[in-house]
């Protein structure tokens, strides 16, 4: 069972404008949820993160909106730069227990 | 901060052959995960562990898979018998348990290939 998902395989955006990644989930205890990114042949990387209690984290150009009664939350980049270009994936835990992971999604940023 | 270690980086192999992984976690971690990651797929939880405990292992850890801990250092995944459907990235991560969310640190991984 696929508790968290990313519908969205790959994102194509402009340079210089807002990139928008997805992500669903299903289990109702998830409390803590987490972006990371990763390039190729490398592990992933933390991004920014956002607990149940909160529904908006900024962190510089990135910001991650969780809406706890649509189990769905959202990263925003703003403005979009070529080094932006990973592979995006959303995870989220329960009582600090082992993260799940998305299938994640390939956002490119055209210059 | 070094980081987490993760060796080899690059492992081929033949079906049938025994292959071992070594992870260094981040020296002040208390916790150590193995997660796999296939192509077009998010890592998938393997197993973790607290100081030297294995605390939980996924289904998808087979009899052939063990992972070890000895001290609560470093921590070895072993693979006996490969099949060709364990090619996969073999990620490690570390995190420091208490007072609030876990974040996990991972490696760079180790790309198995089972010819």
């Amino acid at each position: 069972d696929q508790q968290v998902k990313q519908n969205s395989p790959s994102l194509s955006v402009q340079e210089g404008r807002i990139s928008i990644l997805n992500c669903d989930y299903t289990n109702s205890m998830f409390d803590y949820f987490l972006w990371y990114k990763k390039y190729p042949a490398e592990g992933p990387t933390f991004l920014i993160s956002i607990s149940s209690i909160k529904d908006k984290n900024e962190d510089g150009r990135f910001t991650v909106f969780l809406n706890k009664s649509a189990k769905h939350l959202s990263l925003h980049i703003v403005p979009s730069q070529p080094g932006d270009s990973a592979v995006y994936f959303c995870a989220a835990s329960a009582g600090a227990q082992k993260l799940v992971f998305g299938q994640g999604t390939r956002l490119t940023i055209n210059p | 901060d070094t980081g987490v270690s993760q060796n080899p980086r690059h492992k081929i192999t033949k079906r049938g052959q025994n292959v071992t992984f070594r992870c260094d976690p981040i020296s002040e971690h208390n916790r150590l995960y193995w997660y796999r990651q296939t192509l077009g797929q998010g890592p998938e939880f393997l197993t973790y562990f607290q100081n030297e405990a294995q605390l939980e292992k996924s289904r998808l850890l087979s009899d052939r898979f063990s992972a070890e801990r000895p001290k609560g250092s470093f921590s070895t995944l072993e693979i006996q018998r490969t099949e060709q459907g364990d090619s996969a990235m073999y990620l490690c991560a570390s995190s420091r348990v208490g007072g609030g969310n876990e974040k996990l640190f991972f490696g760079s991984g180790t790309q198995l290939s089972v010819l």
